[in-house]
């Protein structure tokens, strides 16, 4: 059975600070990996995804890597900003073209 | 374009009754998702429509609950005899086709609170 899991559950970073949020699975048998947005009250704004055969996306100031082999995927901010903060969720997409997986997420928290 | 909407935004009933969560997908996407998320976990899968048709509900808890997309876009999800544990977030996501390149478009969710 398919686990995500993400690391830290929390954090709370200085304005302008470079972040790195984590995500593993369980099971490298994904067709591809995403990382989501989630703002209190709101639904999910999908930020970036990464197909199975691709090692990294980049938009923006985010870049997200992905190594299927060991279960991992980074999500990298730059030079983080109070609008930043939000929770972030790592899903993959397993066991069939329609069923995401998601991690507990990271709550992220950036004052000026 | 409008994105996905879902009616009511809050839901607040007592144990026992029977509540209906609407979900409007964007126009023209044929799969449609249903996910509950409990406080401070992510979303869980519960049922996915391809068109009319419920292609995999292996997510629903158990036979209290149902969902229906009876013309293809609008569905709706059904919970009869609700209970205290029924309380969460529940979110339905859109997508143009199931493939592994659409990305699934996500409402803003209905919060259920079972008293």
């Amino acid at each position: 059975k398919q686990e995500v899991t993400q690391i830290p559950a929390a954090l709370s970073v200085p304005e302008g600070e470079n972040l790195v949020l984590n995500c593993s699975f369980t099971d490298s048998a994904i067709y591809n990996l995403q990382w989501f947005r989630q703002d209190p009250g709101k639904g999910l704004t999908s930020l970036l995804l990464i197909q199975s055969s691709q090692r990294e996306q980049t938009s923006g100031r985010l870049n997200a890597s992905l190594d299927k082999s060991s279960g991992r995927s980074t999500l990298y901010i730059a030079a983080s900003q109070p609008g930043d903060s939000a929770t972030y969720l790592c899903a993959v997409l397993s066991g069939g073209y329609n069923k995401l997986i998601f991690g507990a997420g990271t709550r992220l928290a950036v004052h000026p | 374009g409008a994105g996905v909407s879902q009616t009511p935004s809050n839901k607040v009933t007592e144990k026992g009754k029977y509540v209906e969560l609407r979900c409007d997908p964007i126009s023209g996407h044929t799969a449609l998702y249903w996910y509950r998320q409990s406080l401070g976990q992510g979303p869980e899968f519960l049922i996915y429509f391809q068109g009319t048709g419920a292609a995999d509900d292996s997510g629903l808890p158990n036979d209290r609950f149902f969902a229906v997309r009876p013309e293809g876009s609008v569905s709706t999800l059904k919970i009869q005899r609700t209970e205290r544990g029924d309380s969460a977030v529940y979110l339905c996501a859109s997508s143009l086709m199931p493939t592994t390149t659409d990305t699934q478009y996500f409402g803003p969710g209905t919060r259920l609170t079972v008293l």
